[in-house]
């Protein structure tokens, strides 16, 4: 019954390598981000999406990309993945665009090596 | 570019002493969030405030927003071992599709 559940935990991977995280929120909301959370902790937004549709995409590089199939699922697809990509991501939702808080899947730490 | 400053970054205490934390910032928020991460785990919302000058508590945690709504504060009463983890602000933008701008993090940590 996770509210937010993503896969994997865990991505060793190759540089060069093209790699997919998942991400899905039983929670019945409408809105769901990407974060990265550097090695200092600190968290920073890639992606959201509203229903759906694309609301925010912070200058990330176009070597990730996310897709929503439906509101419930969010997944990032990062193609040729560099040593900077090492990072621990986190999907989130929200109940809509409002943003009373949001609650985050446990994480998924990459490593590229 | 929005920032909100937090501070300190680390804190190491005694059980059953009080702390505060900070969060401050040039920009206005139409809410500010705490949360709470512990290693290996997502961040847990604490709490939301979203008018300003209020205050909320949660048993030992006393949370204020700032009047004009760019600075908010997480006051610990008495803390404990369990309080231990990474305390995060964020703030809502009005208008950026839910956008959280967090704070860097407090690394709390309390010895019994």
């Amino acid at each position: 019954d996770t509210a937010v559940s993503q896969t994997p935990k865990y991505l060793v991977t190759q540089m060069g390598n093209d790699k997919s995280i998942k991400c899905e929120q039983n929670l019945g909301h409408d809105t769901m981000y990407w974060y990265k959370q550097d090695s200092k902790k600190f968290l920073k937004i890639m992606f959201s999406y509203n229903n759906k549709e694309l609301i925010i995409n912070e200058t990330v590089p176009n070597r990730f990309s996310p897709k929503s199939p439906d509101k419930a699922h969010l997944n990032l697809h990062i193609n040729s993945l560099e040593l900077g990509d090492s990072a621990v991501y986190f999907c989130a939702s929200s109940q809509d665009l409002r943003n009373y808080g949001y609650t985050f899947g446990s994480g998924t730490r990459l490593t590229v090596v | 570019t929005q920032l909100l400053e937090q501070s300190p970054q680390f804190l190491s205490i005694q059980e059953g002493e009080n702390l505060t934390v900070y969060c401050n910032s040039s920009s206005v928020f139409s809410s500010l969030q705490w949360y709470r991460q512990e290693p290996g785990e997502g961040p847990v919302l604490l709490v939301t405030v979203v008018t300003g000058g209020e205050v909320k508590k949660l048993k030992r945690l006393t949370f204020q927003f700032g009047d004009a709504r760019k600075d908010s504060s997480l006051h610990i009463t008495a803390a404990q071992p369990g309080d231990t983890g990474l305390y995060l602000c964020a703030g809502d933008v009005t208008g950026q599709g839910g956008k959280l701008i967090f704070g860097q993090g407090t690394e709390l940590s309390v010895k019994p």
